[in-house]
C-alpha cells in the first residue's frame, strides 16, 4: 500500500545549492505532477508528466528541472535553491483519461527550506 | 480561466454539522473533488462526484453538486474533532491532465 511516496521528507539547504526531490509511484499511473504549497496560495503545479520520457511546464515552472526517465519515478531539481523556493512540495500521480474517477493521489510532502 | 474559490477559514462544535462550500468557473469539469490535509500530512482523497450527479453520501460525507451554479458542497454529520483539517475542492478539466485546486478551507472543531 505504498501509493506515492516522496523522498526527503525534510531537508534544509543553503542559498545557491543544488538538490533533488524524488517520487515514486507504484499504482502504475501515467500521469505524475510536482506542486508546491504555500500559505495563502493553495497548491501550485511546478511540473507535470503525461507518461515515461515526457515533461511539460506548469504554473510556476522556474527555477526547477524535472525528469520522468522511468514510469514509476518523478524526480524534481533544484540547480540553485533561493529562499523564494521555501516551501512544502508535493508529488502526485493519477492515471490517464478515463478510469477510477481519474483520481489524484498525493505523497506526504517534503518540507524544504532554503536559508 | 480555471479557478476554485473556497472560504478560508470555518468552525463548529462537535457534534454539529459542517459545510464547506466551493465555486468553480470552468464548465467542462467531469470530476469535482474533496480532499483533506491534515497537519504534516499529504492530501488524502475524501471523495469525488462526476458532474453528472447531483449528490454522493458515503457515511458521514455527503457532496452535493449545483452544476447550473458551479457550486460545490461538502456536509460532515455529526462532526468531530478529528475532523479539524484544511478541505481542499478540486475540479479536473476535461481530457486534459489538469486538476485546479482551491486553496482550502480550515476546519476547526471545538469541543
Amino acid at each position: 500500500n505504498a501509493g506515492v511516496t516522496q523522498t526527503p521528507k525534510f531537508r534544509v539547504l543553503k542559498t545557491g545549492q543544488s538538490m533533488t526531490l524524488l517520487c515514486a509511484q507504484d499504482m502504475n499511473h501515467e500521469y505524475m505532477y510536482w506542486y508546491r504549497q504555500d500559505p495563502g496560495m493553495g497548491l501550485r503545479l511546478i511540473h507535470y508528466s503525461v507518461g515515461e520520457g515526457t515533461t511539460a511546464k506548469g504554473e510556476v515552472p522556474d527555477g526547477y528541472n524535472v525528469s520522468r526517465l522511468k514510469k514509476q519515478n518523478f524526480l524534481l531539481g533544484l540547480e540553485s535553491a533561493a529562499p523564494s523556493q521555501t516551501s512544502v512540495y508535493f508529488c502526485a500521480s493519477s492515471h490517464g483519461q478515463g478510469s477510477s474517477g481519474n483520481t489524484i493521489y498525493f505523497g506526504e510532502g517534503s518540507w524544504l527550506t532554503v536559508v | 480561466g480555471e479557478d476554485v474559490e473556497q472560504s478560508l477559514f470555518l468552525s463548529v462544535r462537535e457534534g454539529d454539522s459542517s459545510v464547506i462550500n466551493c465555486t468553480y468557473t470552468d464548465s467542462s469539469s467531469t470530476y469535482l473533488y474533496w480532499y483533506k490535509q491534515e497537519p504534516g500530512a499529504g492530501l488524502q482523497l475524501l471523495t469525488y462526484i462526476f458532474s453528472n450527479m447531483d449528490m454522493k453520501q458515503d457515511q458521514r460525507l455527503t457532496v452535493l453538486l449545483n452544476k447550473k451554479d458551479k457550486h460545490l458542497s461538502l456536509r460532515i454529520a455529526d462532526t468531530q474533532t478529528g475532523d479539524s483539517a484544511i478541505y481542499f475542492c478540486a475540479e479536473r478539466i476535461s481530457g486534459t491532465y489538469k486538476y485546479i485546486f482551491g486553496t482550502g478551507t480550515r476546519l476547526k472543531v471545538l469541543a
